[in-house]
């Protein structure tokens, strides 16, 4: 299995600012996956980063608002630009193993104030 | 959207087989079935995933119809622990072995009861 580590776990951020999340991996992995889960709700997939190229974004997700960094096999970072009340949720990083097993970490809880 | 179907909550007796459905009448022949759970406030573990095969591990089974319109999961001794959120998915795999993205329903609520 893999283990995943992501910082921070929890913050609370003011409207208008910008929040980095980081997403470690104790293995090289080719693709590294982001989700965003509002409250209540399943968890809805923002994109796929890989590594030397730009991230693919699904539908409704943009890089300006989600700008990703994927600067080797075991890193990649999300931030999310210009936050409002509505970006409150948890986001998860994921990521599969060899046997194509995907992996999740425990998650941001973002509160935006 | 999920091509998915499962029951929105289904409760279970502590120490018994917990059962948990799912549909998928329009699976294609490269799109396996996972089964993953959430714990509340954790990220989601993976349980399980098969192609046409029944699978086991040391967590749960996977029973899948000859027409793999549907599928089980089974936790044959459910504790509390095991309350969570159950998410059935099909996922794709390419051939070389590249995969499709993981694309989450609402999933089964599991209550583990005493």
């Amino acid at each position: 299995s893999a283990v995943i580590s992501q910082k921070p776990s929890r913050d609370i951020c003011q409207r208008g600012t910008s929040l980095t999340i980081q997403c470690q991996v104790d293995s090289q992995v080719t693709m590294m996956f982001w989700y965003r889960q509002q409250p209540g709700q399943s968890l809805t997939l923002i994109a796929t980063a890989n590594q030397g190229s730009e991230a693919t974004y699904e539908s409704g997700f943009v890089i300006d608002k989600f700008p990703i960094s994927r600067p080797n096999l075991t890193f990649s970072t999300l931030t999310v630009s210009n936050m409002s009340p509505e970006d409150s949720s948890i986001y998860l990083c994921s990521v599969d193993n060899r046997d194509s097993e995907a992996f999740f970490g425990q998650g941001t809880r973002l509160t935006v104030v | 959207d999920a091509k998915t179907t499962q029951p929105t909550s289904m409760d279970c007796a502590e120490g018994r087989a917990a059962n948990l459905p799912c549909n998928h009448s329009t699976i294609s022949g490269n799109e396996y079935v996972y089964w993953y759970r959430q714990i509340h406030s954790q990220g989601p573990q993976y349980i399980i995933h098969g192609l046409k095969n029944n699978e086991t591990n040391e967590m749960a089974s996977l029973i899948i119809t000859e027409d793999r319109k549907s599928s089980t999961l089974i936790l044959p001794h459910a504790t509390l622990r095991d309350t969570a959120v159950y998410y059935c998915i099909v996922r794709v795999m390419n051939y070389g072995g590249s995969q499709g993205n993981l694309i989450f329903g609402k999933g089964t609520k599991l209550s583990v009861k005493p």
